[in-house]
């Protein structure tokens, strides 16, 4: 079972900045967050993860909070490719079958002109 | 660098038929992952190789679904016999991998199966 929870769906106004919020209320010590989008009919993108300080990479940024009980997504200035579905994962640091990614249903963000 | 190769990008095929998929991961990469992904759905792993050798088959339906990595670079899926429950897309992902460490994954962009 996922252990994130999300919003099914959002909207933003193109040229905005994207806020997605993710729920992980029992991420354990040893777990990072991991953000994917789906743009349609493509396979998954990787955007970045994090385990307990904020990241910035090229793509976007991700605030997690101070008991990693949650985190957000942020898309600085959102363009009409970035409509996509994006997946919150919470996924274990190791391994092996550690290295899984479960995926839930995710939140379709739809960037509006 | 070129990403993960998938085909055929589409098939339809009738139910009791039989079908194989087939995905070239990054080069380097050595762990490779099958997905089936079920409209309005995230995708579902379904299984997991290292180099050649399998670390989670545990929702592979192994009385349809098979799947092989015999040289530890390319890979087959295949159902046989097919039911309508195995429309989906299957999606091939695959990592770095190696001990410790965490790497992304990958994703090809998927065989779209339509069961008649």
């Amino acid at each position: 079972d996922a252990k994130t929870t999300q919003p099914t769906s959002m909207d933003c106004a193109e040229g905005r900045a994207a806020n997605l919020p993710c729920n992980h209320s029992t991420i354990s010590g040893n777990e990072y967050v991991y953000w994917y989008r789906q743009i349609h009919s493509q396979g998954p993108q990787y955007i970045i993860h994090g385990l307990k300080n904020n990241e910035t990479n090229e793509m976007a940024s991700l605030i997690i909070t101070e008991d990693r009980k949650s985190s957000t997504l942020i898309l600085p200035h959102a363009t009409l490719r970035d409509t996509a579905v994006y997946y919150c994962i919470v996924r274990e640091w190791g391994p092996g079958s550690a290295r899984q990614l479960t995926f839930g249903s995710g939140t379709q963000l739809t960037v509006l002109p | 660098e070129a990403g993960v190769a998938q085909s055929p990008r589409y098939k339809i095929i009738e139910k009791r038929q039989s079908v194989a998929f087939w995905c070239n991961p990054i080069s380097g990469h050595a762990t490779l992952y099958w997905y089936q992904q079920i409209l309005g759905q995230g995708p579902k792993l379904l299984i997991q190789f290292q180099n050649n050798g399998v670390v989670d088959d545990s929702q592979l339906p192994k009385d349809r679904f098979s799947a092989e990595r015999l040289k530890g670079v390319d890979s087959t899926l295949k159902i046989q016999p097919a039911k309508l429950e195995d429309s989906a897309v299957y999606l091939c992902a695959s990592s770095y991998g190696g001990s410790g460490g965490e790497y992304e994954q990958y994703f090809g962009p998927g065989t779209r199966l339509t069961v008649t």
